[in-house]
């Protein structure tokens, strides 16, 4: 089992330009998130998807778009990269969003936006 | 709104015993997780707590009380290894389940 997997690993933008991460997950996890953590801060949740079909807003959601393509996979779309939006992004699932169920993190992404 | 606190370093020596505290507010508690990250890594998780006590998972304990809106994580026998930082996280459910972070307490364990 590869786990979570997340592409790029590394990725720099010019401000404007757009961008997809990737994120795929082979646990057979209903549940799937996409964080933001800067330096010195905890992890902030941007969107996240309960299950499959489903996506909802995070506590910092401005500026980002998420598509669950199916069980497996859950993109995160950066319509307009801005410098604030440099970042280590990671991917996590869980086997259902209640609070009890662990996250599996993805290795992360680090996005620069020049 | 939610928000957790938890103190930004703690350094103690190898062999020790270190205490992170959590504290939190929230609507909807439903529970308290831990876990750990080395730098350049991602979390992994150690532990959660949903009601009020102790749990034990080897070297690392974690402790709730919902009454007083605490918990903590304690780590036992400390290795040098443990030199991460430590995340608690609240997971509340206010029309959906959803789960916040710390901003971390990062545990420095000297020789």
């Amino acid at each position: 089992n590869a786990g979570v997997t997340q592409t790029p690993k590394f990725q720099v933008l010019k401000t404007g330009q757009s961008m997809t991460l990737q994120c795929a997950q082979d646990m057979n996890h209903n549940s799937m998130y996409w964080y933001r953590q800067d330096p010195g801060m905890g992890l902030r949740l941007i969107y996240y998807s309960a299950s499959e079909g489903t996506t909802d807003k995070g506590e910092v959601p401005n500026g980002y778009n998420v598509s669950r393509l199916n069980k497996r996979e859950f993109s995160l779309r950066l319509e307009s990269a801005a410098p604030s939006q440099t970042s280590v992004y990671f991917c996590a699932s869980s086997a259902s969003s209640g609070g009890s169920y662990e996250q599996y993190f993805g290795p992360g992404t680090r996005l620069t936006v020049t | 709104g939610q928000s957790l606190e938890q103190p930004s370093e703690v350094t103690a020596v190898e062999g020790a015993i270190v205490q992170i505290n959590c504290t939190y507010q929230t609507s909807g508690f439903y529970g308290l997780s831990w876990y750990q990250q080395h730098d350049g890594g991602a979390p992994t998780f150690l532990s959660y707590n949903a009601l009020d006590g102790l749990e034990e998972t080897g070297r690392f304990s974690s402790f709730l009380s919902r009454s007083d809106s605490y918990g903590y994580l304690l780590l036992q026998e400390l290795q040098m290894k443990d030199s991460a930082s430590y995340f608690c996280a609240v997971s509340f459910n206010t029309g959906g389940f959803k789960t916040i972070f710390g901003a971390g307490t990062r545990l420095f364990v000297k020789a």
